[in-house]
């Protein structure tokens, strides 16, 4: 069953703790993408790769951090840096040329700080 | 920078009535644009997408017109049902990287039986 497989549904996490975010698909798209969604914001880009050992900075990176060491793999940190962590975020894969594009989520984690 | 915006940003209507949903952005150099719908707590499921050669796409009782020209998008839903209730985003594809897609905030849409 193809797809993007993100987890936990749901993450809880303590004040200065860093926390991991999965994200694994099994598309073969080679750009992945974290946003995060926060109540009338939209979604934000936090970051993106798009081929494998290489990743950029979104529009909010600071106080996340990524690694891509697989093609199916991109999982997300959030760290003690982050300073207001509280937000739903998902995951995304972009495949196709420049004319045909199309995007496909994953079903989301919410993280909470308790 | 590309912006995308969705008018209105709720929107309450009987059952079975037709609706539009808009969506407008501001560079017209996009390569194709994207319906999604978002159920409370869940992902992004897509529509509808359409090349930017194309003026329109229809999936069921959705339809989704592009003028590129003028920077729009309508999604057009027909017969509307309660099961339509959800999110609405639109999607704009401008390029690789962070410019890549840009997303609207929604339109928040219920349909009351």
């Amino acid at each position: 069953d193809g797809g993007i497989t993100q987890s936990p549904k749901y993450l809880f996490r303590k004040e200065g703790q860093n926390v991991t975010l999965s994200c694994e698909q099994n598309l073969n798209h080679d750009a992945m993408y974290w946003y995060r969604q926060d109540p009338g914001q939209g979604l934000r880009l936090i970051y993106y790769s798009q081929i494998v050992n290489d990743f950029q900075k979104g529009d909010i990176a600071e106080g996340y951090s990524v690694s891509r060491e697989k093609k199916e793999s991109f999982p997300l940190t959030v760290t003690s840096a982050q300073k207001n962590p509280t937000a739903f975020y998902l995951c995304a894969t972009i495949q196709g040329g420049r004319m045909n594009t199309e995007a496909f989520f994953g079903q989301g984690t919410r993280l909470t700080v308790v | 920078k590309q912006e995308v915006t969705q008018i209105p940003a709720a929107l309450s209507v009987p059952e079975g009535e037709n609706l539009v949903l808009n969506c407008s952005f501001t560079d017209s150099a996009i390569y194709n644009l994207q319906w999604f719908r978002q159920d409370p707590g869940k992902g992004l499921t897509s529509l509808l997408l359409i090349q930017s050669s194309q003026r329109e796409q229809t999936s069921g009782r959705l339809n989704a017109s592009l003028d590129k020209s003028s920077g729009r998008s309508t999604l057009y839903i027909a017969a509307s049902q309660p099961g339509d209730s959800a999110t609405y985003l639109c999607a704009v594809y401008s390029g690789g990287g962070a410019d890549g897609l840009t997303f609207g905030k929604g339109t928040h849409l219920i349909i009351q039986p």
